[in-house]
């Protein structure tokens, strides 16, 4: 059974400064791997996607890497600021099944101003 | 393009009493799925449903919860009785297939709360 860790599970830091959110999972046959932001009363938003093929992605401040072999994850955020405060999941999909994501506990990001 | 719909956002309930949600997909997506999500964790599938058929429900309590989607458009989720422990964010997701490069796209959840 996929079993998908994050750590750490809060996480303060003053605005401007680079943060790295890490995630580990059990099984290695994954599809691919998404980050998805939460904030309060709202849904998921999908952050970046990387494919099992991939060593990583980047969308502006944000860049994710996959290491499969060793099962783990990172969400690198640079220059941080008070917007990206929300609680940031990641989650696997199998390469075999349906479409089913497997989520982390995930991390809750506060940026201080 | 309208997003997921749920409602209501907000419910409140005492243990042993009945609730259900409602969730409106986007447009044309064929498949829907049912995450619960307690407090300190990540969603879990409880239900997902191609059109109105069932691809999964393994993770479903079937003694207090069920789902239906009749007409293959919008879908409700019923717990009876509710227990403590089912206070949770209950999100509603959709997309196009059941492909697994099919993104899903969730709606803003209902937050269960019972006392």
């Amino acid at each position: 059974k996929q079993e998908v860790t994050q750590i750490p599970a809060a996480l303060s830091v003053p605005e401007g400064e680079n943060l790295v959110l890490n995630c580990s999972f059990t099984d290695s046959a994954i599809y691919n791997l998404q980050w998805f932001r939460q904030d309060p009363g709202k849904g998921l938003t999908s952050l970046l996607l990387i494919q099992s093929s991939q060593r990583e992605q980047t969308s502006g401040r944000l860049n994710a890497s996959l290491d499969k072999s060793s099962g783990r994850s990172t969400l690198y955020i640079a220059a941080s600021q008070p917007g990206d405060s929300a609680t940031y999941l990641c989650a696997v999909a199998h390469q075999t099944g349906a479409n089913n994501l497997f989520f982390g506990t995930g991390t809750r990001l506060t940026v201080i101003p | 393009e309208a997003g997921v719909a749920q409602s209501p956002r907000y419910k409140i309930i005492e243990k042993r009493q009945s609730v259900a949600f409602w969730c409106n997909p986007i447009s044309g997506h064929a498949t829907l799925y049912w995450y619960q999500q307690i407090l300190g964790q990540g969603p879990k599938l409880l239900i997902q449903f191609q059109n109105n058929g069932v691809v999964d429900d393994s993770q479903l309590p079937k003694d207090r919860f069920s789902a239906e989607r009749l007409k293959g458009v919008d879908s409700t989720l019923k717990i009876q009785p509710a227990k403590l422990e089912d206070s949770a964010v209950y999100l509603c997701a959709s997309s196009l297939g059941t492909e697994i490069t099919d993104t899903q796209y969730f709606g803003p959840g209902t937050r269960l709360t019972v006392l």
